[in-house]
């Protein structure tokens, strides 16, 4: 696809059930972001991959979450146990670090809620 | 710690109207600041400034950073209701991620 691609795009899960969100980057794009941005707030920093590089993952809340990108495309979400406090929209997004690294191309996010 | 402060939380203003939003950082290896648009879902890209005093236009949108005072504006005149949104500013640290404020939320009333 030309955009980047999220799924799902709604998801609803009960307390204490694990959840994985799923992003397709743009191709070509070597670096992926994860934020979070519950409602009326602004996005929140999870996770950041950039080519082959450890990940940034200084923006993980808890141990809970985790996050992989395979072979460079591809980027899972895994969320554990989940609390209420997870509810939020999680938005990915992918630029291509060698050009115009700043420029963003966001997916239209998973919203998460826990019931 | 690094952050990223716009200024006004939200805005509300009529049909025409001229607004200014403030965007200051604090980062320690600046690299770009970048101004991004979202109405419902994904935020949409407007701007990305590097170097002070160097206006960017697009349209009735303008913006400019001050690399020394560690702020950027951005202005909309003559604005129209389609131009409701938030406004998010974000910082690009070299070989780094990029760190969003929280937006400041404007409504164009007609």
């Amino acid at each position: 696809g030309a955009g980047v691609s999220q799924s799902p795009s709604n998801k609803v899960t009960e307390k204490g059930k694990d959840v994985e969100l799923r992003c397709d980057p743009i191709s070509g794009h070597t670096a992926l972001y994860w934020y979070r941005q519950s409602l009326g707030q602004g996005l929140e920093f999870l996770i950041y991959f950039q080519g082959n590089s450890a990940p940034d993952k200084s923006g993980l809340p808890s141990d809970r979450f985790s996050a992989e990108r395979t072979g460079g495309s591809v980027s899972t979400l895994t969320i554990q146990r989940t609390q209420q406090e997870d509810s939020a929209v999680y938005l990915c997004a992918s630029s291509f670090y060698g050009v115009n690294p700043g420029e963003l191309f966001f997916g239209e996010g998973s919203r998460l809620t826990v019931l | 710690e690094d952050k990223v402060v716009q200024s006004p939380l939200s805005l509300v203003v009529h049909e025409g109207d001229t607004v200014t939003l403030n965007c200051s950082y604090e980062v320690t290896n600046f690299r770009s600041l970048l101004w991004y648009k979202q109405e419902k879902k994904a935020p949409t890209f407007l701007f990305m400034l590097t170097s002070s005093g160097i206006e960017k236009k697009s349209g009735r949108l303008s913006s400019i950073l001050d690399k020394k005072e560690l702020f950027s504006i951005l202005n909309i005149t003559a604005t129209q209701t389609g131009d409701s949104a938030v406004y998010l500013c974000a910082v690009e640290e070299y070989g780094n991620k990029l760190v969003f404020g929280a937006g400041t939320i404007l409504r164009v009333k007609s």
